[in-house]
């Protein structure tokens, strides 16, 4: 069964610290992986999508990378305004294009 | 705007109550989908439609859930006889193919009491 699982489920950071997020996955075939992010009481926001293994995409302060089997954000610098959830999802080359989520990870940067 | 869009942003009603929720795409975007979050989690796939044909539901989708995409334009989501497991925000999104970047709607958020 394809599954998606995001860690930490939290984290506190100082502004400029920088950190990462892992997204571990399992798919039959991986047509694509993406990451969003989700501000309380509001719809996902599209950052990203990966396709391969190897490949790296960056925004502002975000950078994301892909494995075979798992998926970072790495976060540089952060500024409060970067508190939110980030979401990694899959979606599988036999699937109709949903998107399969994990539950993501809460991330509060402090000033 | 030219986002998608959802209506209503907020919903209260009854247990057993029937509700209807619509979701506009982003203009030409071929591909809809329905989503459910509840607290704490991600969103959960509802259903899926290319057009007008909607070619996936979920095996988790109550047979009192039904989606509709009448001209292949904007899609409506209808929950027969609610009940307090209802209660969640439904999340709409659309992609254009071959592209596969899904774009969401701010959701509309049910509260069954």
């Amino acid at each position: 069964e394809d599954q998606v699982t995001q860690s930490p489920e939290a984290l506190r950071l100082q502004e400029g610290e920088s950190s990462s997020l892992n997204c571990s996955y399992t798919v039959s075939g991986l047509r694509g992986l993406f990451w969003y992010r989700q501000d309380p009481g509001k719809g996902p926001e599209f950052l990203f999508t990966l396709y391969s293994a190897g490949e790296e995409k960056e925004k502002e302060r975000l950078k994301a990378t892909l494995t075979k089997k798992e998926s970072f954000l790495h976060i540089t610098a952060p500024k409060p305004e970067d508190s939110a959830t980030y979401l990694c999802a899959v979606q599988a080359v036999d699937s109709s294009y949903k998107l399969i989520f994990g539950s993501g990870t809460r991330l509060l940067v402090r000033p | 705007d030219t986002g998608v869009s959802q209506d209503p942003r907020h919903k209260i009603t009854k247990r057993g109550q029937n509700v209807t929720f619509r979701c506009d795409p982003i203009s030409e975007h071929n591909r809809l989908y329905w989503y459910r979050q509840t607290l704490g989690q991600g969103p959960e796939f509802l259903t899926y439609f290319q057009n007008e044909a909607q070619l996936e539901k979920s095996r988790l989708l109550s047979d009192r859930f039904s989606a509709e995409r009448p001209k292949g334009s904007f899609s409506t989501l209808e929950i027969q006889r609610t009940e307090q497991g209802d209660s969640a925000m439904y999340l709409c999104a659309s992609s254009f193919s071959p592209y596969n970047e899904q774009f969401f709607g701010p959701g509309t958020r049910l509260t069954v009491l």
